[in-house]
């Protein structure tokens, strides 16, 4: 079965870096682009940062540019979101999820498979 | 940038009741790149819709998508008492920013 997990939340003070992984179990990861997505408490999804399967193109949200970045170490299967300058606004549970694809009048792209999400909470 | 907005914010139906999610885009959106996810409460979001109307994997025929253009649709014939959950449709195409709608709560009437 096809599995995601995130781990590196916690509870940080404004201004302050957390980085957190995404691992998979029942599939390879670096064969696939990965994005985060993030929702804050009671609130939506908010896309946040995708990496194509070889690292070569990142992609961003408007309001995380420039504070958080996207990567990847295929040799350990790995994908990496390294917050930093935390702001209260980024309390959210931070979901991974792989892009998944398929052929037909066109090329489609989709989430199908998210993690369980870890919870990163910034606040002094 | 596109932006997706959701409606009715709230649905309240009854289980064996149809139910209609609106999803309307503020610039046209290819088919192809509208995706639609279910999430329970607690839960990660499941992938329910691709490509506007195309079923994933293991997704009963009670769920149908439809639409094309600035107006999207998802459409539960007959509600089962798991399907209450808050629905978002997504634009996923071949460039960013991949933006959500904020959702539609179908909750029990």
């Amino acid at each position: 079965q096809e599995q995601l997990v995130e781990s590196g939340g916690g509870v940080v003070q404004p201004g302050k870096s957390l980085r957190l992984a995404c691992v998979a179990s029942g599939f390879t990861l670096k064969d696939y682009g990965v994005h985060w997505v993030r929702q804050a408490p009671g609130k939506g999804l908010e896309w946040v940062a995708y990496i194509w399967y070889d690292g070569n193109n990142k992609y961003y949200a408007d309001s995380v540019k420039g504070r958080l970045t996207i990567s990847r170490d295929n040799s350990n299967d790995t994908v990496f979101l390294e917050m930093n300058g935390l702001r209260a606004e980024d309390t959210a549970t931070y979901y991974c999820a792989k892009e998944g694809g398929a052929r037909g009048r066109y090329y489609y792209y989709f989430l199908d498979v998210w993690g369980k999400g870890t919870t990163v909470t910034v606040s002094s | 940038e596109l932006v997706l907005t959701q409606s009715p914010g709230t649905l309240s139906l009854s289980p064996g009741e149809r139910a209609t999610l609106s999803c309307r885009a503020s610039q046209s959106v290819s088919s192809g790149y509208l995706t639609w996810y279910q999430q329970k409460p607690g839960q990660a979001p499941r992938l329910l819709i691709y490509g506007a109307s195309i079923r994933a994997t293991g997704i009963p025929d009670r769920f149908s998508g439809g639409g094309s253009g600035t107006d999207f649709t998802l459409t539960i014939s007959r509600l089962e008492p798991e399907d209450f959950a808050v629905y978002y449709c997504q634009q996923h195409g071949s460039s960013p920013p991949y933006t959500f709608g904020q959702g539609t709560k179908l909750e029990i009437k």
